[in-house]
């Protein structure tokens, strides 16, 4: 059974740091690409970033770029999201998801992690 | 202007159909683009449902009855996701994708559905 499993979401102030995981099962994780996708509070979804399956190809919203870093480490089968300069409109539930190729299609989503940017 | 619109509600009765639009911006053409919809609860992740290309190139996701079929409205520039024999479990979130300039991701800012 295919899981992801988000975790590291907390309450942190505007300026600081946090680091998102999620923990993949269930299926080769080193075969596809990953994504993390946000959803703030009353509000819609908005993607985030995409990986590629070595690593080597990273997307960003323009929102987050030169702030927000999207790695894995496929020995452990986790996604991370590196959030830095984090602002009051990053908060957040956020999402990451298993992309399937062909078709392009996010298939499988974790059940969020929240982040909240206050002082 | 955003790259997807879509209107905010809509609401229809048990039995009918709803007709949920993804407006694409204009310098983006509906005809050469793959169109993704997602449904989502309150309280959990969205799911996948379907993509829509053309009529030959389309894509059902698994599990997802056939009463969920995508379309498109040429004249619109218009993606369109029909609803048919409406459910009261349909009541839900429903957001538009595409792949923008190959690996960008785009979201509509999504419909909420209302079966009353």
């Amino acid at each position: 059974e295919v899981q992801l499993v988000e975790s590291g979401g907390g309450l942190v102030q505007p300026g600081g740091s946090l680091r998102l995981s999620c923990a993949a099962s269930g299926f080769t994780f080193n075969k596809f690409w990953m994504t993390w996708v946000r959803q703030a509070p009353g509000k819609g979804l908005e993607w985030v970033a995409n990986i590629e399956q070595d690593g080597s190809a990273r997307y960003y919203v323009d929102s987050v770029k030169g702030r927000f870093t999207i790695s894995r480490d496929n020995a452990k089968n986790s996604l991370y999201l590196q959030m830095s300069s984090l602002r009051a409109e990053d908060t957040a539930v956020y999402y990451c998801a298993r992309l399937m190729i062909p078709g392009y299609y996010f298939d499988y989503w974790g059940q969020g992690t929240l982040v909240t940017v206050s002082s | 202007q955003a790259v997807l619109t879509q209107p905010a509600s809509l609401s229809a009765s048990p039995g009918a159909s709803a007709s949920l639009t993804c407006t694409l911006r204009s310098d983006i053409n509906v005809d050469s683009s793959r169109i993704h919809w997602y449904q989502q609860k309150p309280g959990s992740p969205p799911q996948y449902l379907l993509n829509y290309k053309s009529d030959s190139d389309n894509q059902q996701g698994s599990g997802v009855p056939s009463r969920f079929s995508g379309s498109k409205d040429a004249s619109a520039n218009a993606g369109i996701l029909l609803i048919s024999g409406l459910q009261s479990e349909d009541e839900a979130d429903y957001y538009c994708l595409i792949w923008h300039r190959t690996s960008y991701v785009v979201f509509g800012g999504g419909t909420k559905l209302t079966v009353l």
